[in-house]
């Protein structure tokens, strides 16, 4: 079955510690998203991917880093300079948007709920 | 930029009610349009989706939404709710019809509760 893994479901972290995020596809996508929830704030983006070995900031990327190695994966790092990481990510892949295409959407992977104690 | 709004942060309805979630976006352009639901602690599954042609868009779980550009609304409506419907539902906008560009902008949500 294709679809978006994101691993692990929790996560907690020290305060000043890095951490990384898992985000795998095998959907064959070019595109990748992280998404920050918090409640009452809807998902805000923080870094996407459109191709291999590129990435640009969203919205929120401040304390943040991502890498595209691989088609497949598009890792998410909270590094210690992100002031209040405890939060729901979410990742997402998507296919190339084209005008006529039925298949224009973003997947979502089921989210990485991370603590900092 | 583009931005979405979704003015009702809770709506409680009986099940077997009809239901009417509002969006309103703001974009210059002819925007693709998507309502996206969430179960608790879970990611999120498209509902349905507007890009062009017919502006009432159907989807799955007997989900409609109609497309309004006068009133650059996309709301979602669903006849007969059930309780499996409570969940928070999101409506977001994506800067179409731009070749290649998938980014999308999301509402800060709705949040339904179903009583018996």
């Amino acid at each position: 079955d294709g679809g978006i893994t994101q691993s692990p479901k929790y996560l907690f972290r020290k305060e000043g510690q890095n951490v990384t995020l898992s985000c795998e596809q095998n959907l064959n996508h070019d595109a990748m998203y992280w998404y920050r929830q918090d409640p009452g704030q809807g998902l805000r983006l923080i870094y996407y991917s459109q191709i291999v070995n590129d990435f640009q900031k969203g919205d929120i990327a401040e304390g943040y880093s991502v890498s595209r190695e691989k088609k497949e994966s598009f890792p998410l790092t909270v590094t210690s300079a992100q002031k209040n990481p405890t939060a729901f990510y979410l990742c997402a892949s998507s296919p190339p948007f084209f005008r006529e295409s039925s298949n224009n959407e973003q997947f979502f992977g089921p989210g990485t709920r991370l603590t900092v104690l | 930029a583009q931005s979405v709004t979704q003015p009702d942060i809770h709506i409680t309805v009986s099940e077997g009610a009809s239901l009417e979630l509002r969006c309103n976006y703001s974009y210059g352009a002819t925007p693709y349009l998507f309502w996206y639901v969430q179960s608790p602690g879970q990611g999120l599954q498209l509902l349905l989706k507007y890009f062009s042609g017919d502006t009432l868009v159907q989807g799955i779980k007997g989900f409609e939404a109609e497309f309004k550009r006068s009133q650059s609304s996309f709301n979602l409506r669903k006849p007969s709710v059930h309780w499996s419907d409570a969940a928070e539902y999101f409506c977001a906008v994506g800067a179409g019809p731009n070749f290649g560009n998938e980014k999308l902008t999301f509402g800060t949500g709705t949040r339904l509760t179903i009583i018996p």
